[in-house]
């Protein structure tokens, strides 16, 4: 049973870099996350797509935060020219998407931790 | 106004002993879900349990059970027969469907769990 991958694990990147993070979700899960983590908090919603349409972005989501999902399964949330700002771990999740009343509930990766110096 | 809140920064208990979490909750929709994460320091969030606004038994699943008051809009998380492995912190999440069909989780600031020997 294969969960949620998420790599890199970590990363350490001077301000200013770009850097791209990516999700493999649960291979029949149509619906994947993203959400941000700092220390002391819990998520806070970044993006959901369901197969490859992005249906819903945060606020959080700033012009310098673009994701995808071409193909309805993988998915990359890049961050461009980071700042000390957006280190955190970033968490990806999938769910089965069934509609109704189904609970969709949301399982989570590892996570990749971002340190920007 | 917050989602969720959790009032329990940090809780103790002793092993074999029960412990309740707490978590109240602010929506003025009438179709929610509510669920429950355990996050150990290996930074994974691990679902537990899941309770929805319109299922009328509490939820259980083994040592996890849900104490869910509707009218007090609270989602408490009861662990029996507390584990060393128990240690984490804990996090209640709402789902709410809201007028766009949100997806996306809202998390309380979590509560931090230890289990002493």
């Amino acid at each position: 049973d294969t969960g949620v991958s998420q790599n890199p694990r970590h990363k350490i990147t001077k301000r200013g870099q770009n850097v791209t993070f990516r999700c493999d979700p649960i291979s029949e899960h149509n619906r994947l996350y993203w959400y941000r983590q700092t220390l002391g908090q819990g998520p806070e919603f970044l993006t959901y797509f369901q197969n490859e349409a992005q249906l819903e972005k945060s606020r959080l989501l700033s012009d310098r935060f673009s994701a995808e999902r071409p193909k309805g399964s993988f998915s990359t949330l890049e961050i461009q020219r980071t700042e000390q700002g957006d280190s955190a771990m970033y968490l990806c999740a999938s769910s089965l998407g069934l509609g109704g009343r189904s609970t969709d509930t949301q399982y989570f990766g590892p996570g990749t931790r971002l340190t920007v110096l | 106004a917050q989602k969720i809140t959790q009032t329990q920064p940090g809780m103790f208990v002793q092993e074999k002993e029960a412990v309740t979490l707490d978590c109240t909750y602010d929506t003025s929709d009438q179709s929610y879900g509510l669920f429950w994460y355990k996050q150990p320091s290996s930074g994974e969030m691990i679902f537990l349990i899941y309770q929805g606004s319109y299922d009328e038994q509490n939820a259980t699943e083994g040592r996890y059970s849900l104490n869910f008051q509707k009218a007090r809009k609270s989602a408490n998380l009861v662990i029996s027969a507390s584990q060393l492995g128990d240690s984490a912190m804990y996090f209640c999440a709402m789902r709410e469907k809201g007028d766009m069909g949100r997806r996306a989780l809202t998390f309380g600031s979590g509560t931090r769990l230890q289990v002493q020997p």
